[in-house]
């Protein structure tokens, strides 16, 4: 079964350095996601992607904070600046067609900032 | 804004029926979803539904809408130990992209013992 790919599982780096998390999306997709999950939180929408530029954003989505389709397979989430807060597991999640109504999620990046 | 709230815990005996319940406040809701999540492992799409319908069986999976309350649950026949996971209720949000986002409640723990 087609999967969502997401490296590396965890990353530990340090408050202020800049991270980038990587996902390759089910080959065929069309819509590519960002969600994250704070410790003991509910899992929040970050971003939405789609046709090479942004969909939708959250609140949470602020100017640290980019994607990127480099090469039409990896999808990367930028954290500019990292704060201690950003600390949370990262989920990519692609769909298909706009008839598809399935989120497949990869298995998530721990990012630790200390 | 939307809302998808779940009970945190529920036990179980192997063998026995497991029924964990979602409300969402969205009456705009067109798809339900439910998700599993194992520990260290990512979300794992078990079902969706159509806001259309009011029940949904695959296999020991049988998910019930109630749309007037805003009432969805998931029902795992003859529950196995290997059931023991967090499950996920996620409600298709209001989007203004076809895209889509997935709002998610806090998820339900739920413990099988033997």
């Amino acid at each position: 079964e087609p999967e969502v790919t997401q490296t590396p599982s965890h990353q530990v780096t340090q408050m202020g350095q800049e991270v980038i998390l990587r996902c390759v999306p089910i080959s065929n997709h069309l819509y590519f996601y960002w969600y994250r999950q704070i410790l003991g939180q509910k899992v929040e929408f970050l971003v939405s992607f789609y046709n090479n530029e942004i969909s939708e954003k959250s609140e949470i989505f602020d100017d640290q904070f980019s994607v990127e389709r480099p090469d039409g397979s990896n999808f990367t989430l930028k954290i500019r600046s990292t704060k201690l807060e950003d600390s949370a597991m990262y989920f990519c999640a692609s769909k298909g067609d706009t008839g598809n109504y399935g989120y497949t999620f990869g298995s998530g990046t721990r990012l630790t900032v200390v | 804004g939307e809302d998808v709230e779940q009970s945190l815990f529920l036990s179980v005996r192997e063998g026995d029926s497991s029924v964990i319940n979602c409300t969402y406040t969205d009456s705009s809701s067109t798809y339900l979803y439910w998700y599993k999540q194992e520990p260290g492992a990512g979300l794992q799409l078990l079902t969706y539904i159509f806001s259309n319908m009011d029940m949904k069986q695959d296999q020991r999976l049988t998910v019930l809408l109630n749309k007037k309350d805003k009432h969805l649950s998931l029902r795992i026949a003859d529950t196995q130990t290997g059931d023991s996971a967090i499950y996920f209720c996620a409600d298709l949000g209001r989007s203004y992209n076809q895209g889509g986002k997935l709002i998610f409640g806090q998820g339900t723990e739920l413990s099988v013992k033997p």
